[in-house]
C-alpha cells in the first residue's frame, strides 16, 4: 500500500488567515481525496483531486473556501481559506491505489492535520 | 452508494471476541464491504474487505450472509490496543468506479482490562 506524508501535523491559526496542507505520496496515484473530521465525528469527504483536472467538490464545500492543487501524481495541497473557529477539524488526505497482484483498490490515509482556529 | 448502520458504541473486556455488525440493506451487486479502524489522532487503517461468505486475515474475520444485507466484523481475543472506532463502508472498489469512500458514523469500541 502507499505511504502518505501529510504536513503539518497540527497548527493553531488566527481567524481570517489561510493554511495550506500538503500531502505527499511515495508512489504515483491517480485518485487523491481530502476529508474533514470534526471533533468526535466521522469523516466527511471534501473533494476528489485527480491530476490533470479540476477537483470535484462534495455538497457543502466550495473551491473558494477549500482550493486544491494537484500538480503531479504524487502530491496535492488543500488550502483552508479565510478560517473561522468552525473550521477547527482534522483534515486528512487519502489515496486509492491497486496493489500489484490485487484485483481491488486499496485506500490509504494520511495521519491528518489537526487544525485549531482561534 | 449504500448507506450503512452500525452500533454507536460497544464495550468489551480483554481476551473476549468482539463482533460488530453493520447493516447495508441497499447494497448493490458490484459493492464490496470494507472495514476500517481509526485510533485517535490517526487516519483510518484498512482492516478487511469482502464480497460474500467469509474472509479471514491475520487481524480479523468478516462474515457476510448470502443476501449481503449485513456483515459482521469479528475481532478474536481483543486487547486494550483494539480500542478504536471501526467503520463499515460499502462501495465499488474495482476499476472505473467513482472511487471515493463515504464514511458512516462508525462504532466506538472500548476494551477494558
Amino acid at each position: 500500500s502507499a505511504v502518505i506524508s501529510q504536513k503539518p501535523s497540527r497548527d493553531i491559526c488566527q481567524r481570517g488567515t489561510s493554511l495550506t496542507i500538503q500531502c505527499q505520496v511515495d508512489s504515483q496515484v491517480t485518485m487523491m481525496f481530502w476529508y474533514r473530521q470534526q471533533p468526535g465525528q466521522s469523516l466527511t469527504l471534501i473533494a476528489t483531486a485527480n491530476q490533470g483536472s479540476e477537483a470535484t467538490y462534495e455538497s457543502g464545500f466550495v473551491i473558494d473556501k477549500f482550493p486544491i492543487s494537484r500538480p503531479n501524481l504524487t502530491f496535492s495541497t488543500l488550502t483552508v481559506s479565510n478560517m473561522s473557529p468552525e473550521d477547527s477539524s482534522i483534515y486528512l488526505c487519502s489515496v486509492r491505489k491497486r496493489d500489484r497482484g490485487s484485483v481491488n483498490y486499496g485506500y490509504t490515509f494520511g495521519s491528518g492535520t489537526r487544525l485549531t482556529v482561534v | 452508494l449504500a448507506k450503512t448502520t452500525q452500533p454507536i458504541s460497544m464495550d468489551s473486556y480483554e481476551g473476549q471476541e468482539v463482533n460488530i455488525t453493520c447493516s447495508h440493506n441497499n447494497i448493490a451487486t458490484n459493492d464490496y464491504i470494507t472495514w476500517y479502524q481509526q485510533f485517535p489522532s490517526q487516519g483510518p487503517r484498512f482492516i478487511i474487505q469482502g464480497y460474500k461468505t467469509k474472509v479471514t486475515n491475520e487481524v480479523a474475520s468478516l462474515f457476510i450472509p448470502a443476501d449481503r444485507k449485513s456483515s459482521t466484523l469479528s475481532l478474536p481475543r481483543v486487547s486494550l490496543s483494539d480500542t478504536a472506532v471501526y467503520y463499515c463502508l460499502v462501495g465499488v472498489v474495482e476499476g472505473g468506479s467513482q472511487g471515493n469512500l463515504i464514511f458512516g458514523k462508525g462504532t466506538k469500541l472500548s476494551v477494558k482490562p
